[in-house]
């Protein structure tokens, strides 16, 4: 198994541009949750699917940021327009069952963005 | 709400020394525990977990055990490697999100 598939893995673009990271989950994972990892915040929960449905986007900091599960096989996060403030590792990490109990949720290499 | 706290890094150790990584949780309930680690330019992996009191979780001669008492869950090694140098996570779930402390650098020198 390849694992849980990112691209790309690093990207650089300048204020106001559009972004979009994606993501292919492990086959026969029902659930893919999408992390944001920076020095000051730590790693945080963007938001999750189940069965490509968004279930809690709690998580997801304002407006410009957006994700999407058009099937069970490829996720995107989309950010429009980037600021310098976006610039974090991004991580999909995706998990054959729920948050609930002793559910083990496997990661990606994440996405390094840099916005200048 | 559910909360984790973990000690200041980055903890530097000689090969062969003995670790403890400490933490402690707040959280409604009986929570899963977990550690997770994330070597440089890689994605966090699963290293252990326990999910009740008393449960002891293990794995490459990593240990944690669930404590309900002090509301703790510390990693322990007896004895390092280089390449044990990486960040440790502990995380527990709890209200459908896991929730993840800030991560303690662990740097081990031949």
């Amino acid at each position: 198994d390849a694992g849980v598939i990112q691209s790309p893995r690093h990207e650089v673009t300048e204020m106001g541009q559009e972004v979009t990271l994606r993501c292919k989950p492990i086959s026969g994972h029902d659930y893919l949750f999408w992390y944001r990892q920076t020095m000051m915040r730590g790693l945080e929960l963007l938001i999750y699917f189940n069965n490509n449905v968004p279930i809690d986007d709690s998580g997801m900091p304002e407006d410009r940021f957006s994700a999407k599960m058009p099937n069970a096989s490829f996720s995107t996060l989309k950010i429009q327009p980037s600021e310098p403030r976006d610039s974090a590792v991004y991580f999909c990490a995706s998990s054959p069952e729920g948050l609930a109990g002793d559910n083990e949720q496997f990661f990606g290499p994440g996405t390094r963005l840099t916005v200048l | 709400g559910n909360s984790v706290t973990q000690m200041e890094g980055p903890v530097t150790l000689s090969e062969e020394a003995f670790l403890t990584i400490n933490c402690t949780y707040t959280a409604t309930g009986y929570p899963s525990l977990f550690w997770y680690v994330q070597y440089p330019g890689e994605g966090l992996q699963l290293l252990l977990k326990a999910t009740k009191a008393d449960d002891k979780g293990s794995n490459k001669g990593f240990e944690a055990t669930y404590r309900k008492e002090t509301t703790s869950f510390h990693l322990e090694k007896g004895s390092v490697q280089v390449s044990d140098s990486a960040v440790y996570f502990c995380a527990l779930t709890g209200f459908q999100k896991l929730v993840f402390g800030t991560g303690t650098r662990l740097l081990v020198s031949p």
